[in-house]
């Protein structure tokens, strides 16, 4: 299994402003997985982080956006930019271990 | 890549009862077929997986089973109980994708 904390764990933030998550992993990992969940719907993937490496995205998301950093094998942050109401979500952080994903608690966002 | 389709989306049962949720995907390279689910408020978590050389597997109340040549695998939950109310996620891949194409979910209520 792996163990994987986020923080915050739920933020409420104004139009225009940005927001760091940050996810831990329990142990050093090759990938990490950012996600988000609209209220309501599937999971979607943003992006999958590499260290040492630019993150790969998805089609709808740009860098822009949703700035990624993995400055090691444990961590790694995502940012959600400029924010809209539409961006009201949860984010989670995944990593995979034997086919499994397992994923962060999630961090609840609304923005007003 | 992957077109997941999962059905119902929406799946009320009486205690005690069964319960089957069925996913179809596309891509004929798909090797792992897991079953996630989801608590109201909580982080997706695998409950049961099969891989594509196994046609059915079970563990106490629930069990999976694949048909590869119709390209659709299938989750039951036996003798149903108010905690299985969650919502149930199915997410096909192949070994070489490193992320995930989940269902769009099946909101499972059991009623007392």
């Amino acid at each position: 299994s792996a163990v994987i904390s986020q923080k915050p764990s739920r933020d409420i933030c104004q139009r225009g402003t940005s927001l760091t998550i940050q996810c831990q992993v329990d142990s050093q990992v090759t990938m990490m997985f950012w996600y988000r969940q609209q209220p309501g719907q599937s999971l979607t993937l943003i992006a999958t982080a590499n260290q040492g490496s630019e993150a790969t995205y998805e089609s709808g998301f740009v860098i822009d956006k949703f700035p990624i950093s993995r400055p090691n094998l444990t961590f790694s942050t995502l940012t959600v930019s400029n924010m809209s109401p539409e961006d009201s979500s949860i984010y989670l952080c995944s990593v995979e271990r034997s086919d499994t994903q397992y994923f962060g608690p999630g961090t609840r966002l609304t923005v007003l | 890549g992957e077109n997941v389709e999962q059905h119902p989306s929406t799946l009320s049962v009486q205690e005690g009862d069964s319960a089957v949720i069925k996913c179809t995907y596309s891509d004929s390279a798909s090797n792992y077929f897991p079953w996630y689910k989801q608590e109201l408020g909580k982080r997706p978590q695998l409950i049961i997986d099969i891989r594509s050389n196994v046609g059915e597997k079970k563990d106490q109340r629930i069990a999976v089973t694949l048909n590869k040549t119709a390209k659709h695998f299938s989750l039951h939950i036996t003798e149903t109980q108010p905690e299985d109310s969650a919502v149930y996620f199915c997410a096909p891949h192949s070994g070489s994708a490193r992320q995930l194409t989940f269902g769009s979910g099946t909101q499972l209520t059991v009623l007392p």
